[in-house]
C-alpha cells in the first residue's frame, strides 16, 4: 500500500486550526497511526488505529477517516508543533508517508 | 519506563558489513514483536525488517532483502540487524522500534555511513 500525504508544506499562524491528509492506495482498514518527527529526533508516536491518541499527547491532536483516506488535524496550533509529520499503515505490510513539514506562519 | 537504546553504527566501505544492536528495557521483551525503520539525511521513513516475538518468523522489506538479517536474544532483550553487502543508499540513521500499536516506542537512533 502507497502512502500519499498533502500538503508536503504547510505555513499556518499561531491558534489555526490545521488538518494533514494521508491517502492510501488501498483500503487501510483504519490500522493507520501519525508521528510527529522534530529535527534531530526520532519520531513520536501521536494517533494510532486511526483516531487513539497515544498517551501523554496534547488533546488538540486528533485523527480520524476510514477506507483509503486519513486526516490529522491540530485544533490549535502552538509553536512546539512546528515538525514533520508522517502517517503509518499497518494493514497491509508496513508503509510511510512522505511526511508534511509544518511551519508557524 | 520503555527504553530501545541502538548502538553498532558508523561509518563502513561499500561491499562490507555491519552489525546494528538494540538493547530494551522496561517492558517486556519476549512478549513483542520488533522492527527496524531507517530515515536517510534528509528524507522520509523506511520500514526494514521486523520480527516476530520468538524469533521465529521474519520479514524484509524489498531494498535489503537477502543482505539484511534481523534476529533477537530474547535472554538479553536485545535486538539485531546484519547487514551484509552494503551499498551507499544504505547511509540512514537507523530506528529499532515496538511494532504495538502502530510503533508506539522507538530507540533515538544510531547512524549507518556507507562510503569509501
Amino acid at each position: 500500500i502507497q502512502l500519499t500525504q498533502s500538503p508536503s508544506l504547510l505555513s499556518a499562524s499561531v491558534g489555526d486550526r490545521v488538518t494533514l491528509s494521508c491517502k492510501g492506495s488501498q483500503n487501510i482498514n483504519n490500522y493507520l497511526a501519525w508521528y510527529q518527527q522534530k529535527l534531530g529526533e526520532a519520531p513520536k508516536l501521536l494517533i494510532y488505529n486511526t483516531n487513539s491518541l497515544q498517551t501523554g499527547i496534547p488533546s488538540r491532536f486528533s485523527g480520524s477517516g476510514s477506507g483509503t483516506d486519513y486526516t490529522l488535524t491540530i485544533s490549535s496550533l502552538q509553536p512546539e508543533d512546528v515538525a514533520t509529520y508522517f502517517c503509518y499503515q499497518y494493514n497491509n505490510g508496513l508503509t510511510f508517508g512522505s511526511g508534511t513539514k509544518l511551519e508557524i506562519k | 519506563e520503555v527504553q530501545l537504546v541502538e548502538s553498532g553504527g558508523g561509518l563502513v566501505q561499500p561491499g562490507r558489513s555491519l552489525k546494528l544492536s538494540c538493547a530494551a528495557s522496561g517492558f517486556t521483551f519476549s512478549d513483542y514483536n520488533m522492527a527496524w525503520v531507517r530515515q536517510a539525511p534528509t528524507k522520509g521513513l523506511e520500514w526494514v525488517a521486523s520480527i516476530s516475538y520468538g524469533g521465529s518468523n521474519t520479514h524484509y522489506g524489498d531494498s535489503v532483502k537477502g543482505r539484511f538479517t534481523i534476529s533477537r536474544d530474547n535472554a538479553k532483550s536485545t535486538l539485531y540487524l546484519q547487514m551484509d553487502s552494503l551499498r551507499s543508499e544504505d547511509t540512514a540513521t537507523y530506528y529499532c522500534a515496538r511494532p504495538y500499536s502502530g510503533l508506539d516506542y522507538w530507540g533515538q537512533g544510531v547512524m549507518v555511513t556507507v562510503s569509501s
